[in-house]
């Protein structure tokens, strides 16, 4: 089985910075991916990255990217040029290659945009 | 652009009550799931579902909870016989394909509250 955890309950940046989500997973499959899921508030939850495990370089998009360090188990997420609109509830998700569309997720962590 | 919609937001039943949890998919979607979150826990996947069959199913999903796609449309949970453990916010998605590392599109959930 696979366990997904997120060890930042709540994270706050100031708009225009930095910010990183951190995201640690055990599993024992070879082949697998890993997602970050946003939900703002009230919102329904919607993609924000994907990495595929046997990819070494780190998936980009836009002002998303992460950091993906397979020995350590290790996904974060970092977001670049944080915009007000960036508030929302962000979760951490393994889905193994032989378990199709089922979504392990980490508890989430609250980040918080001020302008 | 499409999304999964999810009816009603908020559904309060008494314990013992059979309650239907609505969705309806994007329309050339083939896979769709519920997930339910318990206040302040993970977002936990219960059940795949594929040509009107179950997929997948986690040892969440036990006899009380069946789901159906009666009309080619719409997808549904039914949690018979309520417990006020069930409340919870549930969480339906769909998926385009089953392939490794698809991505599911989550409706805005339905939040189940058993009183």
């Amino acid at each position: 089985a696979q366990t997904v955890t997120q060890s930042q309950p709540e994270m706050s940046v100031q708009e225009a910075e930095t910010v990183t989500l951190s995201c640690t997973y055990d599993t024992s499959e070879n082949n697998y991916y890993l997602f970050w899921y946003k939900q703002p508030p009230s919102r329904q939850m919607i993609l924000v990255i994907r990495q595929e495990a046997y990819k070494q370089q780190n998936a980009t998009e836009n002002r998303f990217s992460v950091n993906f360090q397979k020995a350590a188990k290790s996904f974060s997420l970092k977001i670049s040029d944080s915009q007000l609109g960036d508030t929302a509830m962000y979760f951490c998700a393994f889905m193994a290659s032989t378990s199709y569309g089922k979504l392990t997720f980490g508890q989430g962590t609250i980040l918080t945009v001020h302008p | 652009e499409p999304e999964v919609t999810q009816t009603p937001s908020h559904q309060v039943t008494q314990m013992g009550q059979e309650v239907i949890l609505r969705c309806v998919p994007i329309s050339n979607h083939l896979y769709f799931y519920w997930y339910r979150q318990i206040l302040g826990q993970k977002v936990e996947f219960l059940v795949s579902f594929y040509n009107n069959e179950i997929s997948e199913k986690s040892e969440i999903f036990d006899d009380q909870f069946s789901v159906e796609r009666p009309d080619g449309s719409n997808f549904t949970l039914k949690i018979r016989s309520t417990k006020l453990e069930d409340s919870a916010m549930y969480f339906c998605a769909s998926g385009r394909d089953r392939g490794p590392g698809t991505e599911a599109f989550f409706g805005q959930g339905t939040r189940l509250t058993v009183v």
